[in-house]
């Protein structure tokens, strides 16, 4: 089954302890972002990746670093969590080969303390 | 950058009945999709559909690229239907999908 999967899908966390969340996708897809949610200002582009070690920032990348050594995975490191950083993270993935549809995975719930 | 309105905010329906939610961007788009956020969060792939019209079951949009709109069918709706429809465009060469506010849609028995 085609799919972006992320892991985990919820984390409870305490400040200033390093994560990551991983991102991987079977779809041979060039193009890999990362958003976050938060009521009240919708989706935000955290940081993307045309191709393999080829990655920019999005709208808001203060305090997230990602790498993409491989096509298919696409982890988000926050290197020191802040409560600021509670929020509901989204990886997606497209292919100009298929029109650039972009495809979600099911979400990570984050929470720092 | 492009500005994406969605309406109306809210939609309350009894079960069975029919909808139209409207998504208005402000440029020209190479990208519009269709989700479905469901209560677990989850974004659930509708349409990709930077033009014309497209039909799944119970659902069907419509783009007008020209006019810059684009429109989502919802026929017979089910409980299961409730959540957050957004709408998201992509235009030029961003790299981003350019979310809209969503509609909030409950559907009652």
């Amino acid at each position: 089954e085609a799919q972006v999967t992320q892991n985990p899908r919820y984390l409870i966390t305490v400040t200033g302890k390093k994560l990551t969340v991983t991102c991987s996708q079977n779809m041979n897809h060039e193009y890999m972002s990362w958003y976050r949610q938060d009521p009240g200002l919708g989706l935000r582009q955290i940081y993307y990746s045309m191709n393999v070690e080829v990655t920019d920032k999005g709208d808001v990348p203060e305090g997230y670093k990602v790498s993409r050594k491989e096509k298919r995975n696409f982890p988000l490191i926050l290197e020191s969590p802040s409560p600021n950083q509670t929020s509901l993270y989204f990886c997606a993935s497209s292919s100009i080969r298929v029109g650039n549809e972009q495809f979600f995975g099911p979400g990570t719930r984050l929470t720092v303390l | 950058g492009i500005q994406v309105e969605q309406s109306p905010p809210d939609l309350i329906l009894q079960e069975g009945a029919n909808s139209t939610l409207r998504c208005n961007f402000s440029d020209s788009v190479n990208n519009l999709q269709w989700f479905h956020q469901n209560p677990w969060g989850q974004l659930i792939n509708l349409f990709y559909i930077p033009s014309g019209t497209k039909q799944n079951g119970r659902l069907s949009a419509t783009t007008v690229a020209t006019e810059r709109y684009s429109l989502l069918y919802i026929s017979s709706s089910q409980t299961t239907d409730s959540g957050v429809y957004f709408c998201a465009v992509r235009a030029g060469t961003a790299s981003k999908l350019t979310f809209g506010t969503g509609t909030r849609l409950q559907v009652t028995l």
